[in-house]
């Protein structure tokens, strides 16, 4: 069974542009999170969707947002790219319904804002 | 407000000597809570979780976790560290009521010397 998978692994833009990051779940699995992992700052929450909704978000401005697919696919945009945005981009997903609370991470892709 | 603490940023131990992660958190309801691993250039890894009933859980690769309610405490802990086990610790809490929010630490880096 294949795991989170996530693209690109690695992404360079410079302030002002606009990122996208993709992720695909878990077969079976209809709920993706975002975090975001800066460096000493462990994981910030980002967004949740569920069944196509987004039924989240984090503390974070709305130049972040994402959408979710009807592939339950999901992915995420970062608009007007600031440096401090520059963090490993985790994605996650989960069963919904009866949630066991476990979360199963990709490998993250790596946003470098220069 | 929701939260968790890992007091400790960096960990060293001797391959083969005993180990023990803090975790404490706040939370308004009765926690899930969670242990996570990341290894270099991977994503998380789930160790152990703990629902209810037995307030001692056991996981994945020799580790264990106590959850003591009146310390508002989840430490993970390991009677032999081995080398594979050095990686980055992050302990997490959630619930289906805060909207399925995970809230994670900072982290704990464990560094295992021969």
């Amino acid at each position: 069974e294949a795991g989170v998978t996530q693209s690109p692994t690695h992404l360079i833009k410079t302030r002002g542009q606009q990122a996208t990051l993709r992720c695909s779940p878990i077969s079976g699995h209809t709920s993706v999170y975002w975090y975001q992992q800066a460096l000493g700052l462990g994981l910030q929450f980002l967004l949740w969707y569920d069944e196509g909704e987004e039924r989240n978000r984090g503390n974070f401005p709305p130049r972040f947002s994402g959408r979710q697919f009807p592939n339950y696919s999901s992915e995420l945009n970062v608009n007007a790219l600031e440096l401090e945005d520059s963090a490993l981009y985790l994605c996650a997903s989960s069963r919904t319904g009866g949630n066991t609370g476990e979360l199963f991470f990709g490998e993250g892709s790596r946003l470098t804002v220069l | 407000a929701q939260s968790v603490t890992q007091p400790d940023i960096h960990i060293t131990v001797s391959e083969g000597a005993s180990l023990e992660l803090r975790c404490n958190y706040s939370y308004g309801a009765t926690p899930y809570l969670f242990w996570y691993v990341q290894s270099p250039g991977q994503g998380l890894q789930l160790l152990l979780k703990y629902f209810s009933g037995d307030t001692l859980v056991q996981g994945i690769k020799g580790f264990e976790a106590e959850f003591k309610r009146s310390q508002s405490s989840f430490n993970l802990r390991k009677p032999s560290v081995h080398w594979s086990d050095a990686a980055e610790y992050f302990c997490a809490v959630g619930a289906l009521l805060t909207g399925n929010q995970f809230y994670f630490g900072t982290g704990t880096s464990l560094t295992v010397i021969p």
